[in-house]
């Protein structure tokens, strides 16, 4: 158990619909990232926030948006979904970084279908 | 910016023999590197990691990594493999000053008895 949290664990809904996923760190940690894997594109950095700021962007679309909140859990969300959207979604925290690395460690992540 | 490459996108071994699973990094600083192993269904997990110092370093489950520099190398080896070690192994890269985790295709294992 890695300590993070991921909600749900599947998810099943269809294309133009808007779905939330929600992650808890490790107590303690203040960074929080999202990833997507698909079969086609491997592990895809979405984005970071670090202590409730958005730290890094990777290639998140303009559809998805992410937050983190006061008590650091994130959300991140996904709207207008399309078919291509199907993939899991990872979280993964790490400890505040004061040199800019830790570890990262990963929630069991939540699959996301889109018919 | 940092990048990784994983040679081999599927490798198989038979059980019993030496697992070797191979990373090469590109980075215009220092990197700090690791190995991530994926079980289905299951998010990654830690299996080793290099930051700084030893260059051989020893991770779970008997598996053990070597930092070469002058090769831009990072790879992943066991000497023998067990059906257990059967997943997917991501390698990635970071910085001492980054926050980006830059992460490999990741290499598929399959131990054949």
């Amino acid at each position: 158990d890695s300590g993070v949290t991921q909600t749900p664990k599947h998810l099943i809904t269809a294309t133009g619909q808007r779905v939330t996923l929600r992650c808890s760190p490790r107590s303690g940690d203040l960074s929080v990232y999202w990833y997507q894997q698909s079969l086609d594109q491997g592990l895809q950095f979405l984005i970071q926030y670090y202590n409730g700021e958005e730290r890094a962007k990777g290639n998140i679309l303009e559809r998805f948006s992410a937050q983190q909140f006061p008590d650091l859990h994130s959300e991140l969300n996904l709207s207008s979904l399309e078919l291509g959207d199907s993939a899991l979604y990872f979280c993964a925290s790490s400890v505040a970084p004061s040199h800019g690395f830790g570890e990262l460690f990963f929630g069991e992540g939540s699959r996301l279908t889109v018919l | 910016a940092q990048s990784v490459t994983q040679l081999g996108s599927h490798v198989s071994v038979s059980e019993g023999a030496l697992v070797l699973l191979r990373c090469n990094y590109s980075s215009s600083v220092p990197p700090y590197l690791f190995w991530y192993v994926q079980y289905p269904n299951q998010g990654l997990q830690l299996l080793l990691k290099y930051t700084t110092g030893a260059t051989l370093v020893k991770g779970i489950n008997g598996f053990e990594a070597e930092f070469k520099k002058s090769e831009t190398s990072f790879h992943l080896t066991k000497p023998s493999a067990h059906m257990s070690d059967a997943a997917e192994y991501f390698c990635a890269v970071t910085t001492n000053t980054g926050n980006q985790f830059y992460f490999g295709t990741g290499t598929s294992l399959t131990v054949i008895p």
